[in-house]
């Protein structure tokens, strides 16, 4: 059971414009979310988090929402560049910490010049 | 660098065999997570050390054991393997509570 889940295995974008990766849940326990990007041959790095209090967080050219009545999180990146090609995990937990992250299976997003 | 290192990167062993990857925190950092990454599976967590002792276990295989030492590095055992213990192992490691995990950049086990 995919207690996290990225409907969208790939997206693609021109460079300038937005990019919004979607990520869903279903464990109501869920109450901290985090996105990671991830380049080939790398490991994920972190990019921005958000608490089950707020429904947004922003940290440059990042922004998180989060719904919590339709248990769905989204990451905005305005604009997008070509060096945010990458794939992006969403990842939640359960206890306000980054304890036991259970991750998204990824979306590979390309910014195309 | 994200300050974690993970040796090998990469293992090549055969069915019923054990290896041991190994990872290195980042300084300052006292919690170590370890976590699996197959063809069909996003980002499994397996374990978690805080300070040297096991604070959290997630779906790990009774096959596989970790620890993590006095110094802070932590080694993740694999015995018996399997084909389908294939995959990418990461190890992450963090100050511990709130933000993001640092990554390393990984292990990747092929067991034929």
């Amino acid at each position: 059971d995919q207690q996290v889940k990225q409907n969208s295995p790939s997206l693609s974008v021109q460079e300038g414009r937005i990019s919004i990766l979607n990520c869903d849940y279903t464990n109501s326990m869920f109450d901290y979310f985090l996105w990671y990007k991830k380049y080939p041959a790398e490991g994920p790095t972190f990019l921005i988090s958000i608490s089950s209090i707020k429904d947004k967080n922003e940290d440059g050219r990042f922004t998180v929402f989060l719904n919590k009545s339709a248990k769905h999180l989204s990451l905005h990146i305005v604009p997008s560049q070509p060096g945010d090609s990458a794939v992006y995990f969403c990842a939640a937990s359960a206890g306000g910490s980054n304890y036991k992250l259970t991750f998204g299976k990824g979306t590979l997003l390309t910014v195309n010049p | 660098d994200s300050g974690v290192t993970q040796t090998p990167k990469h293992l090549i062993t055969a069915t019923g065999q054990r290896v041991t990857l190994r990872c290195s925190p980042r300084s300052g950092d006292l919690s170590v997570y370890w976590y699996q990454q197959s063809l069909d599976q996003g980002l499994q967590f397996l374990i978690q050390y805080y300070n040297g002792e096991e604070r959290a276990k997630g779906n790990i295989l009774e096959r596989f054991s970790a620890q993590q030492f006095p110094d802070l590095h932590s080694e993740l055992n694999l015995s018996s393997l399997e084909l389908g213990d294939s995959a990418l192992y990461f190890c992450a490691s963090s100050v511990d509570g709130f933000g993001g995990y640092t990554f390393g950049s990984g292990t990747r086990l092929t067991v034929v």
